[in-house]
């Protein structure tokens, strides 16, 4: 069981958008903590996607977004390509466990 | 472009220490945190530690009684110990480049190895 739950699946049409959610607690997101996200294509090492809860690294594009509210994040990417088919996953720091904790992944399919 | 690459045996025994390098290249390892993170086959991603070229380290409570990094700095190296490991120490295990932003305590991570395979099993 993650500490920051996000949805196993989901799914859209090329040229779509869709949002993946990242629900923490008092202990983590809302409690202030910044998320970020990362995308993991199959049999390849995670890459950072968005970082500080919205910002995105040189070379990301700007179809991926995110935002953060309360306990949750958010993941939004837009103009769905096949290429964004992969595993995403949140990340923040959680004070109750004094650690950094990982959602527990979100399997993106591009229909 | 700065890359990692983790090192170390595919197989080890249980109850026995797994010890896996990594070498950073492209960029100096001075004045960073680094990580290693790991990830069972089918599974999500478990943080298991960092370390400050320093030496300062936090670790993954849930582990910190079977781990211990360290960093060499004159190889641009960190290593990760990981002491008495069973069947469910069995994960691709990641090294990581860390960095802090205002708003985490422990950071994230911008640069990551390619993974290494390590097998539990007698």
């Amino acid at each position: 069981q993650s500490v920051l739950t996000q949805p196993p699946s989901v799914s859209g049409a090329p040229g779509q958008r869709v949002t993946i959610s990242c629900t923490g607690s008092s202990s983590n997101i809302g409690a202030g903590y910044d998320v970020h996200w990362y995308q993991q294509l199959p049999g390849t090492a995670p890459q950072l996607l968005i970082y500080g809860n919205i910002n995105r690294p040189s070379g990301v594009p700007d179809r991926f977004s995110g935002s953060k509210s309360g306990t949750s994040a958010s993941l939004a990417i837009t103009g769905l390509q096949a290429e964004d088919e992969a595993d995403y996953y949140c990340q923040s720091y959680d004070s109750s466990l004094s650690g950094s904790v990982f959602g527990g992944g979100t399997k993106l399919t591009v229909l | 472009q700065v890359q990692l690459q983790e090192s170390g045996p595919g197989l080890v025994k249980p109850s026995e220490t797994l010890s896996l390098t990594c070498t950073v290249s492209g960029g100096s390892i001075s004045g960073y945190y680094w990580s290693w993170i790991r990830q069972p086959a089918g599974k999500g991603l478990q943080w298991i530690g960092r370390i400050y070229t320093s030496g300062s380290t936090n670790y993954n409570p849930s582990l910190k009684s079977r781990v211990t990094m360290s960093v060499d700095t004159s190889k641009n190296q960190f290593s990760l110990k990981l002491y008495s490991v069973t069947a469910a120490d069995t994960a691709v295990y990641y090294c990581a480049r860390t960095l802090v932003s205002h708003g985490d305590y422990l950071g994230y991570f911008d640069y990551w190895g390619q993974g290494t395979l390590v097998t539990v099993s007698s």
